[in-house]
């Protein structure tokens, strides 16, 4: 178990409407990295957290939105869902710097009908 | 362009087999990282290795061993001795150092193993 807690663990959403996911970094671990899977695909790389503030984004449009606490437990949000929005949603907690092992969550299993 | 590829979609053995799972990468860094995690059902990633790019020494973990080729930028992992606990996804990953300093995890689209009693 690495620590790092995701909730929900499940979620069903209808298409349009807004989403919030919560994740609860690894003791010690600053940085918090956002991940969504599509079934039978690899992780994608949505956006990076360090100290509070968004450092690093992938292709990912502007609804996907985030926040980091002081704490260092972290949010994801996505406005207007849509059906392409179902996917496993990935946390990942790490120290900074290229080479640090980040831990990752157990994931939260969006469905967006 | 940054890419991880995983060219086995899927591999079924029987228990007790060796396998050996392939990856292989693209990069413009001349530092990297290269990392191997695990997916099992519950859909928790597992890290089970990392690698630096200065960093070519085979490594060996119990029934786990990586060979790390830059000459054919290649990382592949082989299980000894395959175990039913062993079924699960395998995802090989780069960490791809950003502009800003920031990095990011480019995952392969992994490989399915599937381990038969």
């Amino acid at each position: 178990e690495t620590g790092v807690t995701q909730s929900p663990t499940h979620l069903i959403k209808t298409r349009g409407q807004q989403v919030t996911l919560r994740c609860s970094s690894q003791s010690g671990h600053n940085t918090v990295s956002w991940y969504q899977q599509a079934l039978g695909q690899g992780p994608q790389f949505i956006f990076q957290y360090y100290r509070e503030e968004e450092n690093g984004r992938g292709n990912f449009p502007p609804r996907f939105s985030g926040l980091q606490f002081p704490n260092y437990s972290s949010e994801l949000n996505v406005n207007a869902l849509e059906l392409d929005d179902s996917a496993l949603y990935l946390c990942a907690s790490s120290f900074p710097g290229q080479g640090s092992e980040a831990f990752f969550g157990q994931g939260t299993r969006l469905t967006v009908v | 362009a940054q890419k991880v590829t995983q060219a086995q979609t899927e591999i079924s053995v029987v228990e007790k087999e060796d396998v050996t799972l392939d990856c292989v990468y693209e990069t413009r860094d001349t530092t990297y990282y290269l990392f191997w995690y695990k997916q099992p059902p519950s859909g928790e990633l597992v890290f089970l290795i990392r690698r630096n790019s200065f960093d070519e020494q085979n490594e060996i973990s119990g029934r786990y061993s990586w060979n790390f080729q830059k000459s054919t930028s290649s990382f592949n992992f082989t299980i000894t001795a395959s175990q039913v606990v062993d079924s699960a996804v395998y995802f090989c990953a780069l960490s791809d150092l950003k502009m800003d300093s920031s990095y990011k995890l480019i995952f392969g689209s992994g490989t399915r193993l599937l381990v038969r009693p």
